[in-house]
């Protein structure tokens, strides 16, 4: 079972939609979690930096995580054509020593 | 401007041929990492560096070596590059072990 899993879409929403990226997770005692957003041909870039369980707002951008579930969500108000990407999950592992990656969801918001 | 910059961004090279990619981070950072990117698989972590001469494997290391003998600078080195490391790569950089990393902009990577 992988670490972490993450549908890859690619997911099309209209402009102004309500976007929900998921994103489960294997290991319960997994504690850092953040959300990254990547533009074709750049490199990640952080958007939220979560810990432990609840919601972290941040703009039009909301990151949930639900460790009774193991589960962790990215939600996206009033979307926009700029928020076309791909969006990453991605856990601290490995002690605190790595980032460990979902494969990474393609969005277009479509005018 | 606070950055991780990497270079080259492209490289075509042949089988065998050693080649370095650099990263430097002008943050401070403690922490260092170098990622690759293939479809279908993300981003995995090649090696790490937690400060300066101090590394270690990460998921993917073989075929790889890396130096920290400065705190800002982490390459890359592919010392007999194959076909099988045809890849995106990223090097980043973060201030703590438990904070947000800041991504290169990436070098892909081409070996033919």
């Amino acid at each position: 079972q992988k670490e972490v899993e993450q549908d890859p879409g690619p997911l099309s929403v209209p402009e102004g939609a309500i976007v929900s990226l998921n994103c489960t997770y294997s290991n319960s005692a997994f504690q850092y979690f953040m959300w990254y957003r990547q533009y074709s041909r750049k490199g990640p870039e952080l958007l939220m930096y979560t810990y432990s369980s609840g919601n972290k707002e941040d703009g039009r951008f909301t990151a949930q995580v639900d460790k009774s579930s193991k589960y962790i969500s990215l939600f996206i108000r009033d979307s926009q054509p700029s928020d076309s990407a791909t969006y990453l999950c991605a856990i601290l592992t490995g002690g605190g020593n790595k980032l460990t990656f979902g494969t990474g969801t393609q969005l277009k918001v479509e005018l | 401007e606070a950055q991780v910059t990497q270079n080259p961004r492209y490289l075509i090279t042949v089988t065998g041929k050693k080649l370095t990619v650099t990263c430097s981070q002008n943050m401070n950072h403690e922490y260092m990492s170098w990622y690759r990117q293939d479809p279908g698989l993300g981003l995995r972590q090649i090696y790490y560096s937690m400060n300066v001469e101090v590394t270690d494997k990460g998921d993917v290391p073989e075929g790889y070596k890396v130096s920290r003998k400065e705190k800002r600078n982490f390459p890359l080195i592919l010392e007999s590059p194959s076909p099988n490391q045809t890849s995106l790569y990223f090097c980043a950089s973060s201030l703590s072990r438990l904070g947000g990393y800041t991504f290169g902009s990436g070098t892909r990577l081409t070996v033919v």
